[in-house]
């Protein structure tokens, strides 16, 4: 089967940094994306990656080893606003997207 | 307004009953997307379209119908409304696929209730 694998809830304090991981098992592998969702509204996408790395986008970086079928999503300088559920998410093949179930992120003053 | 639009915004229906959702976006983009979002499920997609006319199932297609007659609309159909098809529902579309291309853009939703 494919799956991809987040952890369910993550708490962190303003200012701090947070990383979310994500694991994948998917038949086939084009990119790995993430998305970010408030409560009550739509997902908003926060990155993309296709190739092994590090990519950057203000307070937020993504990473990708497709050897290990991991990725990460890593916030910087936590703001409340940044309260919200994180999804990743892997085009398997065709154009298919498979979602992980979310991350809940909590941040705390 | 440019963008993405899903109609109705709530709904509620009647087991057995045939439910229409609307999507409808101003970009042109190639791609379109039907995904269902339950508590612990994340996103699921039901059905996607790469073009007019060229439709293809997702995940969990059962029990959905659409069609893509023209670029800018992909409708959603439930047949016949079961309680299980209670959810939310998600409208995305992309321009294509490589790179930023396959960033998808979401409609804000439609909750639907059946009971």
């Amino acid at each position: 089967g494919q799956s991809l694998e987040q952890p369910s809830e993550v708490t962190a304090v303003e200012g701090a940094i947070v990383q979310i991981n994500c694991t994948y098992q998917t038949s086939g592998f084009y990119g790995l994306s993430w998305y970010q969702q408030h409560d009550g509204g739509a997902p908003t996408f926060l990155s993309y990656n296709a190739l092994d790395g590090l990519e950057e986008t203000g307070r937020f970086s993504s990473f990708l080893s497709r050897s290990d079928s991991y990725g990460y999503l890593l916030l910087q300088e936590l703001q409340m606003k940044d309260s919200a559920s994180y999804f990743c998410a892997v085009r398997a093949g065709g154009f298919k997207t498979i979602f992980g179930a979310g991350t809940r992120l909590f941040v705390k003053a | 307004d440019a963008g993405i639009t899903q109609s109705p915004r709530y709904k509620i229906t009647e087991t057995g009953r045939q439910v229409t959702l609307m999507c409808h976006q101003t970009w042109s983009h190639s791609y379109m997307f039907w995904y269902r979002q339950d508590l612990g499920h994340g996103l699921r997609l039901i059905y996607y379209s790469a073009a007019a006319d060229i439709t293809d199932k997702g995940e969990v297609p059962d029990g959905y119908v659409v069609s893509r007659s023209k670029t800018e609309n992909f409708p959603l159909t439930l047949e016949s409304a079961t309680r299980s098809q209670t959810s939310v529902y998600f409208c995305a579309s992309s321009v294509g696929s490589g790179g930023a291309m396959e960033t998808q853009y979401f409609g804000p939703g439609t909750r639907l209730l059946v009971l």
